[in-house]
């Protein structure tokens, strides 16, 4: 157990709507990232917050936000939902901002099928 | 544009032998290069990492190479067990984030 936590675990929605997913980095971390893992692809960078402000960017859709709030907690919110955008979504914590950040620690996932 | 590659989907090591899983990079700006193991229904996990100015990194059974020539590293698990089963992610870090290979699964038979 990582010590972070993602709601929901499966999500299925349908393509034009929108989702919100969740993430509880673990106690005293203050960088949450985000990233997506679709078939057959390796993790892609999203998008990193640290101690409620954005820190980084990676290949995020405008369709797709994320904040972090005030209890550390982050989310992340698809909007417009294609069927490209079915994957895991994988959401990490750390206690650094910066290099290194062998000190990244995964949560288990949410799986967004799109229909 | 896939700046870290993993051209092995998968690989089959017999239990007790050395599994040697490897990874290229394109871009030079990355610093820190790291390993990740990934079982089913789970999240990565860090396995171990290496800075760009070492070319060997060692944690128990586990060594990672760098050869910043060729830009390529690999993963040696020495000896390998049955628990090693799973799928490794390269990872390459440059400003701080993070750019992942596609992976390769690992399967120690008996």
């Amino acid at each position: 157990d990582s010590g972070v936590t993602q709601t929901p675990k499966h999500l299925i929605t349908a393509t034009g709507q929108r989702v919100t997913l969740r993430c509880s980095p673990r106690s005293g971390d203050l960088s949450v990232y985000w990233y997506q893992q679709s078939l057959d692809q390796g993790l892609q960078f999203l998008i990193q917050y640290y101690n409620g402000e954005e820190r980084a960017k990676g290949n995020i859709l405008e369709r797709f936000s994320a904040q972090q709030f005030p209890d550390l907690h982050s989310e992340l919110n698809l909007s417009s939902l294609e069927l490209g955008d079915s994957a895991l979504y994988f959401c990490a914590s750390s206690d650094y901002s910066g290099v290194p950040i062998a000190s990244q620690y995964f949560g288990p996932g949410t799986r967004l099928l799109v229909l | 544009d896939q700046q870290v590659k993993q051209n092995s989907p998968s690989l089959s090591v017999q239990e007790g032998r050395i599994s040697i899983l490897n990874c290229d990079y394109t871009n030079s700006m990355f610093d820190y290069f790291l390993w990740y193991k990934k079982y089913p229904a789970e999240g990565p996990t860090f396995l171990i990492s290496i800075s760009s100015i070492k070319d060997k990194n060692e944690d128990g059974r586990f060594t990672v190479f760098l050869n910043k020539s060729a830009k390529h590293l690999s993963l040696h698990i020495v000896p390998s067990q049955p628990g090693d089963s799973a799928v490794y992610f390269c990872a390459a870090s440059a400003r701080s984030k993070l750019t992942f290979g596609t992976g390769t699964r690992l399967q120690v038979t008996l």
